[in-house]
């Protein structure tokens, strides 16, 4: 057990809907990243926050949004969903701001999004 | 920008089979190396990491050396398990993020 929750586990939606994703880190870790998991494009970094501000940006969307509250858990927002969107999206967390030697990413088991 | 590039799957061995995963990557800097393992309907767990050149990881019969000189963290394992199929990745870190590879799934058979 990673320490990391992710809820829901599943989530199925229509296009054009938008759904929020749920992440509660590990007890003492700081800092949320996000991924997307899709069988084609292995695993895709979203964005991270570190104690409640957004620290790194990678491939995400216009339409998705992201925010880590005072308590440090974080939230996915993905709206106007589109077929493609389907995929697993992952939460990882960290002590530090970065994912140094010493301080690897502990990671959710993931939320499966299906957009049909 | 910093990048992993890894041998694309899948690799299927048999029990007791010799395993070797290439990992390659490109940085500016001094990033730590990991390798990451996903059991089927599971999230990444880390397996093994190395923070400078000539380190080795390891971890559960799995390692790995950071080459600098050939920008390389290969995992290897010299008899694999059943147990071991999964998908691995291999991730680097810098100041900015950790950017993983694409992911090498490994099916080990009786």
């Amino acid at each position: 057990d990673s320490g990391v929750t992710q809820t829901p586990k599943h989530l199925i939606t229509a296009t054009g809907q938008r759904v929020t994703l749920r992440c509660s880190p590990r007890s003492g870790d700081l800092s949320v990243y996000w991924y997307q998991q899709s069988l084609d494009q292995g695993l895709q970094f979203l964005i991270q926050y570190y104690n409640g501000e957004e620290r790194a940006k990678g491939n995400i969307l216009e339409r998705f949004s992201a925010q880590q509250f005072p308590d440090l858990h974080s939230e996915l927002n993905l709206s106007s969903l589109e077929l493609g969107d389907s995929a697993l999206y992952f939460c990882a967390s960290s002590v530090e701001g970065t994912g140094t030697g010493n301080s690897p990413l502990h990671f959710g088991n993931g939320t499966r999004l299906t957009v049909t | 920008g910093d990048s992993v590039t890894q041998m694309e799957g899948p690799v299927t061995l048999s029990e007791e089979a010799f395993l070797t995963i290439n990992c390659t990557y490109t940085a500016t800097g001094y990033p730590s190396l990991f390798w990451y393992v996903q059991y089927p309907g599971e999230g990444l767990q880390l397996l093994l990491k190395a923070t400078k050149a000539d380190d080795k990881g390891s971890n559960k019969g799995f390692e790995a050396t950071y080459r600098k000189e050939t920008t390389s963290f290969h995992l290897e394992k010299g008899s694999v398990q059943v147990s071991d199929s999964a998908v691995y990745f291999c991730a680097l870190s810098d100041d900015n993020d950790m950017r993983f590879g694409a992911g090498t799934r490994l099916t080990v058979k009786p």
